[in-house]
């Protein structure tokens, strides 16, 4: 079983650019989170999509948005790239997002696409 | 709010010495408790999880953790440390709600780098 894809693996942008990160889950799996990884901040939750609805977010701006399609692939955005955007991009699935009763919540992480913003 | 707290951000070993890596959790659910290992430029991988069956949990790669309520803590420990152990380590915690869904949200502490000496 394939798992979790991220594509681009690394890029580069300047600011003020935007960016869209491609993630494609573990077959099944219909949930998808995203997450940040900066030295600073560790690892920090971006969001998550389920039947292609956000059903949580975390504390970053509303430059940072999402979209999930059908088939359970995801996508995020960052639009008016900073230089604090800077960081590894990491995308996890599951089969429910730890829904209460159906599983425990662990999730299944991706590569990661490593931004670095000029 | 869950939040989970790592003891040392760095640690070093011998080739053959006990591994000790320190989680201490807070949570006002029943916890869900994880470990996830990163190799350089690599994504998360889950070494093993506490769902509430058994307080002692192998995981991958001879290592195990154990849950003691009493203390909040799920400390990682292996036996006998191997070069290829060298990584960091990330304890989590499912960021449950109070119907015990966590929507694809985990809390990670800040990391444990792991140094192995020959």
């Amino acid at each position: 079983k394939a798992g979790v894809t991220q594509t681009p693996r690394y890029l580069i942008k300047t600011r003020g650019q935007q960016v869209t990160l491609s993630c494609s889950p573990i077959s099944g799996h219909r949930s998808v989170s995203w997450y940040q990884q900066t030295p600073g901040q560790g690892l920090q939750f971006l969001f998550e999509y389920f039947s292609e609805t956000q059903r949580n977010k975390g504390n970053f701006p509303g430059r940072f948005s999402g979209r999930q399609f059908s088939n359970s692939r995801s996508e995020m955005n960052v639009s008016t790239l900073e230089l604090g955007d800077s960081a590894l991009y990491l995308c996890a699935s599951s089969l429910s997002g730890g829904a209460a009763g159906l599983n425990t919540g662990e999730l299944f992480f991706g590569e990661g696409s490593r931004l670095t913003v000029l | 709010a869950q939040s989970v707290t790592q003891l040392g951000s760095h640690v070093s070993v011998s080739e053959g010495a006990l591994v000790l890596l320190r989680c201490n959790y807070s949570s006002s659910v029943p916890p869900y408790l994880f470990w996830y290992v990163q190799y350089p430029n690599q994504g998360l991988q889950l070494l093993l999880k506490y769902t509430s069956a058994a307080t002692l949990v192998k995981g991958i790669n001879g290592f195990e953790a154990e849950f003691k309520k009493s203390e909040t803590s799920f400390h990682l420990t292996k036996p006998s440390a191997h070069m290829s152990d060298a990584a960091e380590y990330f304890c989590a915690v499912s960021d449950m709600d109070a119907g015990g869904t966590s929507y694809g949200k985990l809390t990670f502490g800040q990391g444990t780098i792991l140094t192995v000496h020959p």
